[in-house]
């Protein structure tokens, strides 16, 4: 275990259906991120929290919601996604915002089936 | 804006072959860079990171990149690979001030016993 733990690790759902991904770390870092991991395709970055507030959101639709209560969790919402939303949707954390002299710490992933 | 172009997208080696994966940035100002690696079936992590001071860092499991700011490249090297370097291979840069690691595409290593 990295210390970044995501669950579910995989979860099928149809189009109509809303879930939650969620992530958990107990590193004492203070910023948190949602990376989303396709075949062939560079890391996309969806989103950014420093401290709990959402720093940057990367042009992500609506039907992706994320939810960071407190500096340990950090959930994206599912809902009416569609096929090609299938990914394996990657949760990080860093001490510091964009992991100056730490890099990034990365949980396992969940990887996401849409049918 | 940042960009991260790993050129290689599959590199195929036999044990004991030396290494090296491309890796280059589009920044203008002070960045920081990233490999990570990423073996089947696990979490990416962290294998080097360059900030600052020798542009020749040397990370876990005898890799090894070096930076090269003329030619914005932060290429990965190893002198002789294992069976066990088989993964993908991924570059990152962060821009000073940047709130985020900007990934490249990945390498997929694999590596023939």
């Amino acid at each position: 275990e990295t210390g970044v733990t995501q669950t579910p690790r995989h979860l099928v759902m149809g189009m109509t259906n809303k879930k939650s991904l969620k992530c958990e770390q107990h590193l004492g870092h203070n910023a948190m991120y949602w990376y989303k991991q396709s075949a062939k395709k560079p890391l996309e970055l969806m989103f950014v929290y420093s401290l709990e507030e959402r720093v940057e959101n990367n042009s992500v639709p609506s039907r992706f919601s994320p939810e960071c209560p407190n500096s340990s969790h950090l959930f994206l919402h599912l809902h009416t996604l569609q096929p090609e939303d299938s990914a394996l949707y990657l949760c990080a954390s860093s001490q510091t915002p964009a992991g100056v002299n730490d890099g990034y710490t990365f949980g396992s992933g969940t990887r996401l089936t849409v049918v | 804006a940042q960009s991260v172009s790993q050129h290689n997208h599959h590199v195929i080696l036999s044990e004991a072959a030396s290494l090296e994966l491309g890796c280059n940035y589009s920044y203008g100002g002070t960045v920081n860079l990233f490999w990570y690696v990423q073996y089947p079936g696990q979490h990416l992590q962290l294998l080097l990171k360059y900030f600052s001071g020798d542009p020749l860092v040397k990370g876990i499991k005898g890799f090894e990149a070096e930076f090269i700011k003329s030619k914005f490249s932060f290429n990965l090297r190893k002198p002789s690979v294992q069976w066990s370097d088989t993964a993908e291979y991924f570059c990152a840069v962060n821009g000073a001030g940047a709130q985020k690691l900007v990934f490249g595409q990945g390498t997929r290593l694999t590596i023939n016993p």
